[in-house]
């Protein structure tokens, strides 16, 4: 089964506008970590946003909140007020295990275009 | 924030040698390491999980003789491609964890060619 699971290939956007781009995940550990990664066209994955499985609140960073749904498993990112820099690929990964015993995953990932 | 280095960022070589690229974390100790590959267009698949001072964890499917992984130090982990081949060629991105649990830094990538 598919740890994390991102069902939109491709996203356009208008500018100004927020985008959704959506992430569930599988998991029986109790605690866990799920973050956001940007990946430009130069290669370079750059941290976006990170919710773990504890927190009460949903995780925001600037433009960047998570909506983290712990029920439904689903750990979404919405991008507010979207630029044209932020087109990129954007993973979704999830962080299981302690210590010795962990481990980082990703989904395919979602790329998406903003659209001047 | 803390900065993950590798080398060599790109190799071309010739199909049969064998590629090292090194992972070093700069400004702090990472007892927990990762090796992923990524095909163009396509996710960060996990190799391996590097931990200083024992054994590299695989993946199911990766050839641990294939792609040996060394993490002798807190600061440094290497990934050897042995007699490599075209099927290898590929972006091979390290990552080391630090001390908080949201704090996972990568690297730079490696983007390896087999000719």
């Amino acid at each position: 089964a598919q740890k994390i699971t991102q069902t939109q290939p491709g996203m356009f956007v208008q500018e100004k506008e927020a985008v959704t781009l959506d992430c569930t995940y599988d998991t029986s550990d109790p605690s866990y970590g799920l973050f956001w990664y940007k990946q430009p066209s130069s290669g370079e994955m750059i941290f976006l946003i990170y919710q773990g499985s504890y927190d009460q609140q949903n995780a925001t960073e600037g433009r960047y909140s998570l909506n983290f749904q712990k029920a439904r498993k689903s750990a979404n990112l919405v991008i507010s007020a979207s630029q044209l820099g932020d087109s990129a690929m954007y993973f979704c990964a999830m962080r299981e295990g302690i210590g010795s015993y962990q481990k980082v995953t990703f989904g395919i990932g979602t790329k998406l275009q903003v659209i001047p | 924030g803390a900065v993950v280095s590798q080398h060599p960022s790109w190799v071309i070589c010739k199909s049969g040698t064998s590629v090292k690229i090194e992972c070093r974390s700069l400004d702090f100790q990472a007892t927990t390491m990762f090796w992923y590959r990524q095909f163009p267009k396509q996710s960060l698949m996990l190799m391996a999980t590097s931990n200083e001072g024992s054994k590299a964890t695989y993946e199911q499917g990766v050839e641990k003789d294939k792609f040996l992984i060394n993490h002798a130090s807190l600061t440094l982990s290497t990934l050897t491609v042995t007699s490599a081949h075209p099927e290898d060629s590929s972006f091979y991105i390290c990552s080391a964890l630090g001390l908080a649990v949201d704090e996972q830094f990568f690297g730079p990538g490696t983007r390896l060619t087999v000719l």
